[in-house]
């Protein structure tokens, strides 16, 4: 079965920075991309980053870019998302997400993780 | 980038009934289209993708059909447990992004 486990959130200042954590099991943990998705609770669905199964290549959102950098250790099936120069819209429930298909990060996400809640506030 | 529209914004439909979601992109996504289930306090689960395809364990009642610029997700013989928001996604116009439509809410009548 496949599981995803964030952690890392917490309630922080704007312009701080955090790093976020997603453990993964069930899987082949180096075949598949990853995401990184947020949302404001009661909102929809905001697509964050995207890293490549060998960690090669990365994609942002707009709003991100510059700021998050995405990376993973295959060594220990993890994956990571680190926040810089973090602003008050940046308050969301951060998931990570498993790609539909192997080697291909472009498709669907088949498997989430509980998410972990990022505040950000002075 | 490639903005998903969904309506109606909440449904309200008795169990038993049929629902018909409908979901529109703001240019063409082919059949680069998922839909996910969402209830309170749990992650999005995989419904649909390639705007038809049944992800692994999701029931027969669930179907998804369109292609293009127009998408319906259907679901037939509403049960409890169907009771929640869904979302469609495109996932065609990347790296720019995978935006996600803002919900529509399936409400017991």
């Amino acid at each position: 079965e496949v599981q995803l486990v964030e952690s890392g959130g917490v309630v922080i200042q704007p312009g701080g920075s955090l790093r976020l954590s997603c453990a993964a099991s069930g899987f082949t943990f180096d075949d598949y991309a990853m995401h990184w998705v947020r949302q404001v609770p009661g909102k929809r669905l905001e697509w964050v980053s995207l890293i490549g199964w060998d960690g090669f290549s990365t994609y942002y959102a707009d709003s991100v870019k510059g700021r998050f950098t995405i990376s993973r250790d295959n060594s220990k099936n993890s994956l990571y998302l680190q926040m810089n120069s973090l602003r008050g819209e940046d308050t969301a429930l951060y998931y990570c997400a498993k790609a539909h298909e192997p080697r291909d990060g472009f498709n669907a996400f088949d498997s989430w993780g509980q998410g972990s809640l990022v505040t950000v506030s002075s | 980038e490639i903005v998903m529209t969904q309506s109606p914004a909440t449904l309200s439909v008795s169990p038993g009934e049929r629902a018909t979601l409908s979901c529109r992109a703001s240019q063409s996504v082919y059949i680069n289209l998922a839909w996910y289930q969402q209830k309170p306090g749990q992650a999005p689960r995989l419904l649909i993708y390639g705007a038809s395809t049944r992800a692994t364990g999701i029931p027969a009642r669930f179907s998804g059909s369109g292609s293009g610029t127009e998408f319906t997700l259907t679901i037939n013989s509403l049960q409890s447990e169907d009771f929640a928001v869904y979302y469609c996604q495109q996932y065609n116009n990347w790296p720019q992004g995978y935006t996600f439509g803002q919900g529509t809410k399936l409400e017991i009548k």
